[in-house]
């Protein structure tokens, strides 16, 4: 079974909007982290929050973690164009490796 | 500093052909991670290596598929007998830990007619 599951799995908006997913998971972890996808691309390493922390910023993007209710969401405020891609949220495994979710598939409409 | 390096980029191939992709992590990460991608299953975790030592290779389909990495600079996935159903793009990634930041390659866009 999938360790993160975003939320929604896809969402679209209007440029200047901002979009927030949502990512929630099983067990216990170290860290959470988000990734984007463009199409055709690689995953490109967003942001890491640890779970020590409750909130985390990074330019235009705000990721929050919750774990007593074992969730974490991604805003991106003021979308643009070039925020178009898929979002994953990654959590580490008792295991020790990282889990990728199913995405969340953003469009920003010009 | 150069990311991950893949070749092929992308490969054609017919099925029941032998095939190899390569992967060059970042220089000084010890952990490598190969990933396949496709629109039914997203993205699926095959293997990854720890010091150039496999770790969990529960991720790889069956025995068709093998990885190795001889040293801490390359690693190799390799498909033999290939099928059709292997069309998919497969990534490389490395990081410092197991757990930490993720640095994926561009992928190898893989086509098995």
């Amino acid at each position: 079974s999938q360790q993160g599951e975003e939320d929604p799995q896809a969402l679209s908006i209007q440029e200047g909007e901002n979009a927030t997913m949502n990512c929630s998971y099983k067990t216990s972890i170290n860290n959470l982290q988000w990734y984007r996808q463009n199409s055709g691309r690689g995953l490109v390493h967003l942001i890491l929050i640890r779970s020590n922390e409750r909130e985390k910023h990074s330019g235009r993007l705000r990721v929050t973690l919750d774990t007593s209710k074992k969730s974490s969401s991604l805003l991106i405020t003021a979308s643009r164009a070039a925020d178009t891609a898929s979002y994953f949220c990654a959590t580490d495994d008792q295991g020790g490796k990282l889990i990728f979710g199913q995405g969340t598939e953003l469009s920003v409409k010009p | 500093d150069a990311g991950v390096i893949q070749s092929p980029r992308h490969e054609v191939t017919e099925m029941g052909q032998e095939v190899t992709l390569r992967c060059k992590p970042i220089s000084g990460h010890n952990s490598l991670f190969w990933y396949r991608q496709t629109m039914m299953r997203g993205l699926e975790l095959l293997i990854y290596f720890n010091n150039n030592v496999p770790i969990d290779d529960s991720g790889m389909p069956e025995d068709r598929f093998s990885a190795k990495m001889p040293n801490a600079s390359f690693s190799t996935l390799k498909i033999q007998p290939s099928e059709p159903r292997d069309s998919a793009v497969y990534f490389c990634a490395s990081s410092l830990g197991e757990t930490d930041t993720q640095y994926f390659g561009p992928g190898t866009r893989l086509t098995v007619l």
